[in-house]
């Protein structure tokens, strides 16, 4: 069975452009979060998509925003662009509510 | 508020000698707690669950809800063990495991 899928692995953007960044789960899990890994924050939640719905949402500003589609791949998007955006984002699928995370290699992006 | 705390950000033992990963947590309900490890070049997986009270590599942890900890132990430290490893946690009933607290990890390197 094929692991948690994240597009592209490497992304390098400029200060005020947008991003968007792409999950596919493992293949019957319908639940998808999301989370910034940064070396002076850690493991931060984003945002946690069930069924195409989002069901929680962490404490990040309004410019980063998700979605999950009918075939549960997620994309999460980051617009305007600032350098503490750098990080390296991971996605993780989950079969169901009570079902632990699986996690992807993550998308690096850095910011300039 | 969650926050899971590991003190000891590097930790370096010998080949065959017990090791200890201390986590601390701070949540007030019934939390639900979790290692998950990170070998070199691999993606985050998860190690255990202290609701499946299993054994997984010789790993064990046991939730001290008197002393908010969840310390993961090994009595014999093997060299493949070297990884990253990070405590997390669930908000626990009601909650959602796709949205975890995490500590900021522990290195652990086992020298042979």
């Amino acid at each position: 069975k094929a692991g948690v899928t994240q597009t592209p692995r490497y992304l390098i953007k400029t200060r005020g452009q947008q991003v968007t960044l792409s999950c596919s789960p493992i293949s019957g899990h319908r639940s998808v979060s999301w989370y910034q890994q940064t070396p002076g924050q850690g493991l931060q939640f984003l945002f946690e998509y069930f069924s195409e719905t989002q069901r929680n949402k962490g404490n990040f500003p309004g410019r980063f925003s998700g979605r999950q589609f009918s075939n549960s791949r997620s994309e999460m998007n980051v617009s305007t662009l600032e350098l503490g955006d750098s990080a390296l984002y991971l996605c993780a699928s989950s079969l169901k509510r009570d079902s632990p995370l699986h996690f992807g290699n993550g998308t690096r992006l850095t910011v300039t | 508020a969650q926050r899971v705390t590991q003190p000891e950000k590097l930790l370096s033992v010998f080949k065959g000698a017990p090791v200890e990963l201390k986590c601390n947590y701070s949540y007030s309900g019934s939390p639900e707690l979790f290692w998950y490890v990170q070998y070199s070049r691999q993606r985050l997986q998860l190690l255990l669950r202290h609701i499946s009270r299993e054994s997984i590599k010789g790993f064990t942890a046991d939730l001290n809800k008197g002393e908010t900890s969840f310390h993961l132990k090994k009595p014999f430290a093997q060299e493949e063990d070297s990884a990253m490893y990070y405590c997390a946690l669930s908000g626990g009933r009601g909650s959602t495991l796709g949205r975890l607290y995490f500590g900021r990890g522990t290195q652990l390197t086992v020298w042979p």
